[in-house]
């Protein structure tokens, strides 16, 4: 079967980083998507990583690695604002996604 | 890796109007590319594929007459939302691949109609 893992929360504290972990089993592979969604809201597009290696977009950078189904998304000096859930999805081989059920992030002062 | 660049990243549109949203890949030539929707908290749905100079393959339950696609060239796909209406909001994104190759994504389109 096709199964995506994320933890399901965590916490962190304003100013620091975060390493957010997602691995994957999947019916073939065509990207991964990392998406922040506030609650209430719709899925925000963060990063798509396809090729191996770090992907970096100012405070997020997003990793690859499809020899060990697995990928991270990495934010710095945190801040109030980023406290969402974020979802990890892969694109398998017909070009569907499938998604995690998403990890809830929470920032402390 | 290769860009795909779409455009705009976000777009308000009054009801009954048309908005085109252009997909181009920067430094390859794509044979193909697909336009998905995602609804909220919903997967992307694969809206069609299109293969350069020819007519788009749409998938069951998409309007073609609605959901204009146009392939004219290796470097450019658009899709044209006519008399869009409050219900076509949405995210819009397009992909491009090169033969065989691993498809690209663009950073899609947050089409609001207001």
């Amino acid at each position: 079967g096709q199964n995506i893992d994320q933890p399901t929360e965590m916490t962190a504290t304003e100013g620091a980083i975060v390493q957010i972990n997602c691995t994957y089993q999947t019916s073939g592979f065509n990207g991964l998507f990392w998406y922040q969604q506030h609650a209430g809201e719709a899925p925000t597009f963060l990063s798509y990583n396809v090729l191996d290696g770090l992907e970096e977009k100012g405070r997020f950078s997003s990793f690859l690695s499809r020899s060990k189904g697995y990928s991270y998304l990495l934010l710095k000096e945190l801040q109030m604002k980023d406290s969402a859930s974020y979802l990890c999805a892969v694109m398998d081989s017909n070009y569907q996604l499938i998604w995690g059920a998403g990890t809830k992030l929470i920032i402390k002062p | 890796g290769a860009v795909v660049s779409q455009h705009p990243s976000r777009v308000i549109c009054k009801s009954g109007t048309s908005v085109k949203i252009e997909c181009r890949s920067l430094d390859f030539q794509a044979t193909t590319m697909f336009w998905y929707r995602q609804f909220p908290k919903q997967s992307l749905m694969l809206m069609a594929t299109s293969n350069e100079g020819s007519k788009a393959t749409y998938e069951q339950g998409v309007e073609k007459d609605k959901f204009l696609i146009n392939h004219a060239s290796l470097t450019l796909s658009t899709l044209t939302v006519t008399s869009a209406h409050p219900e076509d909001s949405s995210f819009y994104i397009c992909s491009a691949k090169q033969g065989a190759t691993e498809a690209f994504f663009g950073q899609g389109t947050r089409l609001t109609v207001v």
